[in-house]
C-alpha cells in the first residue's frame, strides 16, 4: 500500500460545485502539504499544517480551504470550483526534523469545466 | 521576487552518457536544496539532499553541485539508463524549516 494515498486520483466537474480532495498517509509524519501543479509552473504549495492543530497558508490559497482531521489526514476543498482550478494536485508529507524529504502522493488530477 | 530557473526544454541524451540538469535562482538564500524525479502520473519522489556549506554530493549514478556563488545546483547522471527518462525538479528549501520552493523541471530523454 502507498504511504500517502490520494483520492480521488481523477475528478471532472463543473464551475460552482464544491469539491473535496482528501489525503491519508501511514508515515507517521506531522507535517502535510498541499500542491498544484501546472505545466511549466512547476509546484505551488496552497496549504501546509505542521501538526493536527496548525494550518497555514501557501503561497496560492485563495480560493481552496484545508482541514486536518488527524495527524493522518489533510483534505483540500475548493468551494466553489473555477475553470482556473483544474491542475494536478499533491498530497505530501514530511517529518519534523530539519531538511527532510517530502513525501509525495500520486496526484488528483482535477477538470473543471 | 524569489525565482528557480530550470531549462523547461528536454534534454535528449544517448544511454551510456552524462546527463547534465541546472537548476538557477535568484533572490533567494537556501540553507538546502533538494533534487526530485517525477514519473508521468506519478508524484515526484525524492533523490538528492545538498546543504549550502556542501560542494558536492553523490548517491550511485547521481551527483548534485551546488554553488551559493553563481546560485546554481547541477545534477548529474552518469551512464544513463533509459529508465532515467523522467522530469527532474529541483527544490531550495530556505532556514524557516521543511517550506520548499519548487522548480518548473526539466525533462530527461534518454535514447538506447
Amino acid at each position: 500500500d502507498a504511504d500517502v494515498t490520494q483520492t480521488p486520483r481523477n475528478r471532472i466537474t463543473k464551475t460552482g460545485k464544491r469539491i473535496m480532495l482528501e489525503c491519508s498517509q501511514t508515515k507517521g509524519h506531522d507535517r502535510m502539504y498541499w500542491y498544484r501543479q501546472d505545466p511549466g509552473l512547476g509546484l505551488r504549495l496552497i496549504y501546509y499544517s505542521f501538526d493536527v492543530k496548525d494550518i497555514n497558508k501557501g503561497e496560492i490559497s485563495d480560493g481552496y480551504s484545508v482541514s486536518r482531521q488527524a495527524q493522518a489526514k489533510f483534505s483540500l476543498s475548493l468551494e466553489s470550483a473555477i475553470p482556473n482550478q483544474t491542475a494536478l494536485y499533491f498530497c505530501a508529507t514530511a517529518g519534523t526534523e530539519g531538511n527532510q524529504p517530502q513525501h509525495f502522493g500520486d496526484g488528483t488530477r482535477l477538470s473543471i469545466l | 521576487s524569489q525565482k528557480i530557473e530550470q531549462n523547461s526544454e528536454a534534454l535528449n541524451i544517448q544511454e551510456g552518457k552524462t546527463a547534465t540538469l541546472t537548476c538557477n535562482y535568484t533572490n533567494y538564500s537556501p540553507a538546502y536544496l533538494q533534487w526530485y524525479r517525477q514519473d508521468p502520473g506519478r508524484g515526484p519522489v525524492f533523490l538528492l539532499l545538498i546543504r549550502e556549506n556542501e560542494k558536492e554530493k553523490r548517491k550511485e549514478r547521481l551527483k548534485v553541485t551546488f554553488d551559493t556563488t553563481l546560485k546554481q545546483s547541477l545534477f548529474h547522471i552518469t551512464a544513463s539508463q533509459p529508465a532515467d527518462s523522467a522530469t527532474y525538479l529541483c527544490a531550495l528549501e530556505g532556514n524557516a524549516g521543511n517550506m520548499l520552493t519548487f522548480g518548473g523541471g526539466t525533462r530527461l530523454m534518454v535514447k538506447p
